[in-house]
């Protein structure tokens, strides 16, 4: 079964914790992608990236930190700088060549700080 | 980077009514344009695109309009239903190298 995975469904952080989210994808993809969801804030960048051992800051990539080190995973860890991390966080994926592309998302981690 | 303005944020229509969402990007250099619609609790999916080069896109009863000059593109649901009740977004992308911007979303609610 083909697709773009993310786990856990639900993770719950206490405060001060780092917290590592998961994403894989067994697409051949090469660009993949890290989405923070609020109500009433769309999907805003975290991080993406567009080839392994490389990756770029999206526009609220402070207290996020990410690696590429294999083709088909890009975890995202939330570490304990990021001061507001409870939020739903997609991953998703594309073939990253040319000029029009569409991105597969994972299911979702609804992450909640306790 | 892009940025990408979505209005409404809310809408609500009578099933069968048309619904129209519409975006505006600010760099030029965009020239793909996806719309995705997110179901409660779903993960985004893609409904319907469009490249530059094309002014109008339609797909059974939604359709995606254009406006390279007034950098602004839409998305028209005709015959709406019940089914259509998500969040929509709309996106703006460059090409390789960058991410898909995306707006803020828009709820549509279509009643019986």
């Amino acid at each position: 079964d083909g697709g773009i995975t993310q786990s856990p469904k639900y993770l719950f952080r206490k405060e001060g914790q780092n917290v590592t989210l998961s994403c894989e994808q067994n697409l051949n993809h090469d660009a993949m992608y890290w989405y923070r969801q609020d109500p009433g804030q769309g999907l805003r960048l975290i991080y993406y990236s567009q080839i392994v051992n490389d990756f770029q800051k999206g526009d609220i990539a402070e207290g996020y930190s990410v690696s590429r080190e294999k083709k088909e995973s890009f975890p995202l860890t939330v570490t304990s700088a990021q001061k507001n991390p409870t939020a739903f966080y997609l991953c998703a994926s594309s073939i990253g060549r040319g000029h029009d592309t569409e991105a597969f998302f994972g299911q979702g981690t609804r992450l909640t700080v306790v | 980077g892009e940025n990408v303005e979505q209005h409404p944020s809310t809408l609500s229509v009578q099933e069968g009514d048309s619904a129209v969402i519409k975006c505006t990007y600010s760099d030029s250099a965009s020239n793909y344009f996806p719309w995705y619609k997110q179901e409660l609790g779903k993960r985004p999916q893609l409904i319907i695109d469009i490249r530059s080069n094309v002014g109008e896109k339609k797909d059974q009863r939604i359709a995606v309009t254009l406006n390279k000059t007034a950098k602004h593109f839409s998305l028209h649901i005709t015959e709406t239903q019940p089914e259509d009740s998500a969040v929509y977004f709309c996106a703006g992308f460059k090409g390789s190298g960058y991410a898909l911007n995306f707006g803020k979303g828009t709820s549509l609610l279509v009643t019986p």
